[in-house]
């Protein structure tokens, strides 16, 4: 079974700053997809960013990028330019691509808060 | 740009009663899911339908849980017997294919038990 780890329940960052999420996983698998999922107090779960464990490239998404590190199994969310909107909860997710109907798994969140 | 939708965005409820949620997926996609987020922990998987069967189903998907596509659009769950502890924000998904495609997410239903 996969697990998803992310060890900062709550964080915090100035406006306009840069901060970096932190999301660890545990997976026997090789092919897989790692996503990052934004809940605003809306409680709307959207999607920030995804990257394909096959390629080696750190995927980017405007001010959002991601740094995969898979020996590590390690997948950390950086917002640049923090923007008051980026207050939420972001969740770190895991999706394996074996078998047909991929569920994902996801961590317990991090809380992040920017200040103005 | 399509969206998954879902209603009701609030139900309060009895406990004992039964509830329906109701989905719409995304027009072309094939596969649909059902999580679900207890206040303060994490979005837990509930069930995958696929094909007008279940896929898959966790271990909080028991007998009083049951899911179906009654037509081309909607795809509900119901909670035959509500219990105090069921009260959360249900999140339906959907995706288009089998394969590394991204499930998208519904604005959930926030249930409460009472």
């Amino acid at each position: 079974a996969q697990t998803v780890t992310q060890s900062q329940p709550e964080m915090s960052v100035q406006e306009a700053e840069t901060v970096t999420l932190s999301c660890t996983y545990d997976t026997s698998e090789s092919n897989y997809y790692l996503f990052w999922y934004k809940q605003p107090p809306s409680r709307q779960m959207i999607l920030v960013i995804r990257q394909e464990a096959y390629k080696q490239q750190n995927a980017t998404e405007n001010r959002f990028s991601v740094n995969f590190q898979k020996a590590a199994k390690s997948f950390s969310l950086k917002i640049s330019d923090s923007q008051l909107g980026d207050t939420a909860m972001y969740f770190c997710a895991f999706m394996s691509l074996s078998g047909g109907y991929q569920k994902v798994t996801f961590g317990t969140g991090t809380k992040l808060q920017v200040i103005p | 740009e399509p969206e998954v939708t879902q209603t009701p965005s609030h139900q309060v409820t009895q406990m004992g009663q039964e509830v329906i949620l109701r989905c719409v997926p995304i027009s072309n996609h094939l596969y649909f899911y059902w999580y679900r987020q207890i206040l303060g922990q994490k979005v837990e998987f509930l069930v995958s339908f696929y094909n007008n069967e279940i896929s898959e189903k966790s271990e909080i998907f028991d007998d009083q849980f049951s899911v179906e596509r009654p037509d081309g659009s909607n795809f509900t769950l119901k909670i035959r017997s509500t219990k105090l502890e069921d009260s959360a924000m249900y999140f339906c998904a959907s995706k288009i294919q089998a394969g590394g495609e991204t499930q998208y997410f519904g604005p959930g239903t926030r249930l409460l038990v009472l």
